[in-house]
């Protein structure tokens, strides 16, 4: 257990929809990260935010947004959902000091379906 | 081409063997992290290391800088073992993780 969490497990949905991805990060981290797994594109950096603030942004599309939140939770938002979105999505958490590359512990995933 | 590129993209193995799992990489970085992928989908950090060697366990994992070149090795392999393991770097200043499209390794008892 990485103390990690995200929620939902998994989530199934149709195009046009919109959904939420939620992940804690483990105790005393301050950086959250965001990934997308799919089976054409494998792991692909999405989006990091540090204490609140967004710190780096990859591969991300203008139809996904993400946010921490003061008590450091984080929550990935997808709209207008495509068969394409389909993904195992992850979220990572480490303690994020600047300057300093820190390993990274990885959520459980929450697998999106859209349908 | 790929910024991180592993070998091989799979390998089946008996149990007790040795394996070897190769990485490059083709930019500068501040550390490599290999991690481990198990058939549920869970991602567990195995090692991060900016140079020289590590050992866990029956795990090793080793960088030459230089070479920008990275090994993961098992001793005494067993089918537990068995999972995708990927390489990914952290570039120069940036945490964000570059990813290798994964080495899926199957030990066979």
């Amino acid at each position: 257990d990485s103390g990690v969490t995200q929620t939902p497990k998994h989530l199934i949905t149709a195009t046009g929809q919109r959904v939420t991805l939620r992940c804690s990060p483990r105790s005393g981290d301050l950086s959250v990260y965001w990934y997308q797994q799919s089976l054409d594109q494998g792991l692909q950096f999405l989006i990091q935010y540090y204490n609140g603030e967004e710190r780096a942004k990859g591969n991300i599309l203008e139809r996904f947004s993400a946010q921490q939140f003061p008590d450091l939770h984080s929550e990935l938002n997808l709209s207008s959902l495509e068969l394409g979105d389909s993904a195992l999505y992850f979220c990572a958490s480490s303690f994020g000091l600047a300057g300093v590359v820190g390993e990274q512990f990885f959520g459980p995933g929450t697998r999106l379906t859209v349908l | 081409k790929n910024e991180v590129e592993q070998s091989p993209q799979n390998l089946t193995a008996q149990e007790g063997e040795f394996i070897t799992i190769n990485c490059s990489y083709s930019v500068g970085i501040s550390a490599l992290h290999w991690l481990q992928q198990h058939p549920g989908g869970g991602i567990v950090s195995l090692f991060m290391l900016s140079s020289g060697k590590k050992k866990h366990g029956r795990l090793i994992a080793t960088i030459n800088i230089q070479e920008k070149h990275s090994s993961l090795h098992i001793t005494a392999s067993h089918p537990r073992d068995s999972a995708v393991y990927i390489c990914a770097v952290s570039q120069g200043g940036s945490e964000k993780l570059v990813f290798g499209k994964g080495t899926k390794l199957t030990v066979n008892p």
